[in-house]
């Protein structure tokens, strides 16, 4: 039971380039999320997916899409990575009427120069 | 707008210190507040609190809601250099299951 797992853990892109964050878990949550943080600023939710097949945007989606591949796998896109976009992001999942809190992923830093 | 607003952002205490960290929310649809601990990497749980008044507790730590004021606290007592880290604070919804988190507080303990 690996829990939830985030390839790659660095990456290092130039600005304008994309890449694809891919995110799985193994303990059959249905909600899944991506998030970022910055210094100073905590998480900040990006996207979510409730369920397979639906997703939703949280509170900073610009310059991301996301992809509910099935249930297993949450994977967030930056199409024209952006310094801004500079940051370590976290995936997270969880299971709706549960009392269970959120499991995250080990986390991927990206640098965009 | 849904909020999480943490106190203070940061605190430095020397060992054996008692600390008290704050977190007030605004949400719709609350269903529970959560604590987290992140050191380096992924944050790790702490507490879920759905009730008023009752005290959570582990070891050092304790936490407690008060859900007519909307706000929670979380003590740690006699603290260690290993309790440095940011506590985050999160609160989860029956708005599909999403969570809102607050900025965190950044917590150094001294030797």
């Amino acid at each position: 039971n690996a829990g939830v797992t985030q390839t790659p853990k660095f990456q290092v892109l130039k600005t304008g380039q994309s890449m694809t964050l891919q995110c799985a878990q193994d303990m059959n949550h249905n909600s899944m999320y991506w998030y970022r943080q910055d210094p100073g600023m905590g998480l900040r939710l990006i996207y979510y997916s409730a369920s397979e097949g639906t997703t939703d945007k949280g509170e900073v989606p610009n310059g991301y899409n996301v992809s509910r591949l099935n249930k297993r796998e949450f994977s967030l896109r930056l199409e024209s990575a952006a310094p801004s976009q500079t940051s370590v992001y976290f995936c997270a999942s969880s299971e709706i009427g549960a009392e269970e809190t959120q499991y995250f992923g080990p986390g991927t830093r990206l640098l965009v120069l | 707008e849904d909020k999480v607003v943490q106190s203070p952002l940061s605190l430095v205490v020397h060992e054996g210190d008692t600390v008290t960290l704050n977190c007030s929310y605004e949400v719709t649809n609350f269903r529970s507040l959560l604590w987290y601990k992140q050191e380096k990497k992924a944050p790790t749980f702490l507490f879920m609190l759905t009730s008023s008044g009752i005290e959570k507790k582990s070891g050092r730590l304790s936490s407690i809601l008060d859900k007519k004021e909307l706000f929670s606290i979380l003590n740690i007592t006699a603290t260690q250099t290993g309790d440095s880290a940011v506590y985050l604070c999160a609160v989860d919804t029956y708005n599909f299951n999403k969570f809102y988190f607050g900025s965190g507080t950044k917590l150094n303990v001294k030797p």
